[in-house]
């Protein structure tokens, strides 16, 4: 069984539109964060999430916005796609109970999102 | 910049050599943790170490940790074509601040 699964693995949409990512965890981890993989591989956290409640929020546009049902899904929106945009997503799961950073993380496959 | 830089950028090596890479940082750490990165594939955590941890073993990876100079390394030993990847060093500090650095590219030649 996939331990971080995300869909869609490939997302091509055009500017101006609005597209959400969804992520699962089947782990029981109680945190879940969403990276952004650029196209020099440079790999940047944009939001954490521990039980349902937004921990780490860097400095990402108001565009996107994280969404937690439950504390085994993470889902990641965004409006008013831009060029910039266009990167790898990563979800990621860890068993961290706190806000702190003690343990090791587990991704998902990714998704190749491209903007035209 | 608190981001773990990796050295080198890349690395091409023969299948059973020992592959060797670093991660140098700026600020004092909670922990740093190594990942492997395969070609279109998410990332694979492989050792995590605590600040007041100096080595940690895994198989055939090695982890130092050298607080006083703000470096860790990877070593690799007795590589194998399958490990190809890119390498990423991750920090945390301040305790919920974490930040990957930019990879070493291997590539081990059969």
């Amino acid at each position: 069984d996939t331990a971080v699964s995300q869909t869609p693995k490939y997302l091509v949409t055009q500017m101006g539109n609005d597209k959400s990512i969804k992520c699962e965890q089947n782990l029981g981890h109680d945190t879940m964060y969403w990276y952004k993989q650029d196209s020099k591989k440079f790999l940047k956290i944009m939001f954490s999430y521990n039980n349902k409640e937004l921990i780490i929020n860097e400095t990402v546009p108001n565009r996107f916005s994280p969404k937690s049902p439950d504390k085994a899904h993470l889902n990641l929106h965004i409006n008013s796609l831009e060029l910039g945009d266009s990167a790898v997503y990563f979800c990621a799961s860890s068993r961290e109970t706190s806000h702190n950073l003690n343990y090791e993380q587990y991704f998902g496959p990714g998704t190749r999102l491209t903007v035209t | 910049s608190q981001q773990g830089e990796e050295d080198p950028q890349a690395l091409s090596i023969q299948e059973g050599e020992n592959a060797t890479m670093n991660c140098s940082y700026k600020t004092s750490i909670n922990n740093l943790q190594w990942y492997r990165q395969n070609s279109g594939r998410g990332l694979v955590h492989l050792i995590l170490i605590r600040s007041n941890e100096r080595e940690k073993h895994s198989g055939r990876l090695r982890v130092t940790l050298d607080t006083s100079k703000k470096s860790s390394s990877l070593l690799i030993t007795a590589s194998r074509a399958a490990d190809t990847a890119s390498y990423f060093c991750a920090t945390v500090y301040n305790f919920n601040k974490f930040y990957f650095g930019s990879g070493t590219k291997l590539n081990v030649k059969p």
